[in-house]
């Protein structure tokens, strides 16, 4: 059975840098074909996709966010980590993260979400 | 501005049929599966449909899903007050290399 949990701060203040992980089990990120994704959603807005990360390392990015964030794996932990620099309060979203089906391109297992708010 | 186009509501009274498009392009829908996806309010997003028109063990018949060209339709049959919920479309560009996803699509149930 697959799962995923998103853990981090609640409160970031503007400016500074946010560091999301994602801890997973049920499946392994060095199996060939996987892939594990972040998403955000602001408060009453659309799904907005950030990162992801395939097990072989490569690495993809919203074009409009590229040059803040930053994914990474720990495959011996089974952690997916997202950092975010120059946190704004536009920012302010539940992040969720999400299995990507291997060798495929949809997201069927999702966390759970965690809601970051950016405020001084 | 969402890369894939969808209304931002719809509605149908209970019993009856719904269809939700998504609009994209040659680089997104056009040469790729879609998915759709399923958010109760306070929930997380939930697959619904993929590779255009599969369903997950466990979602319903009621929901359907196709793609011609560069649109896709997810339809909802027997509606219930329970399928009230924002519904996503999502697929892969191949010219960006990114993933992208839909508006939304609101669903009420009167």
């Amino acid at each position: 059975q697959i799962t995923l949990k998103e853990s981090g701060p609640t409160l970031v203040k503007p400016t500074q840098t946010l560091s999301l992980t994602c801890t997973f089990s049920g499946f392994s990120l060095s199996t060939s074909g996987v892939g594990v994704g972040w998403i955000r959603q602001p408060p009453g807005k659309a799904l907005e996709w950030l990162a992801l990360i395939y097990w072989d390392d490569d690495k993809r990015y919203s074009p409009s966010l590229k040059t803040r964030l930053t994914i990474t794996k720990d495959t011996s932990k089974n952690q997916v980590v997202l950092t975010m620099t120059n946190m704004d309060s536009v920012d302010t979203a539940t992040y969720y993260c999400a299995h990507l089906r291997p060798n495929d391109i949809f997201f069927d297992y999702w966390g759970q979400g965690t809601l970051v708010t950016v405020s001084s | 501005q969402s890369v894939l186009t969808q209304p931002p509501s719809v509605s149908a009274a209970p019993g009856q049929k719904v269809t939700i498009s998504c609009s994209g392009s040659s680089s997104n829908i056009g040469n790729n599966y879609v998915s759709w996806y399923q958010q109760l309010p306070g929930t997380a997003p939930k697959l619904l449909i993929y590779e255009n028109n599969k369903r997950p063990s466990g979602i319903p018949d009621r929901f359907s899903g196709s793609k011609s060209g560069t649109s896709a339709t997810l339809g909802i049959t027997g509606l219930q007050t329970g399928d009230e919920a924002d519904y996503y479309c999502g697929t892969w560009d191949s010219s960006l290399s990114v993933w992208v996803f839909g508006g939304g699509t609101k669903l009420t149930v009167l």
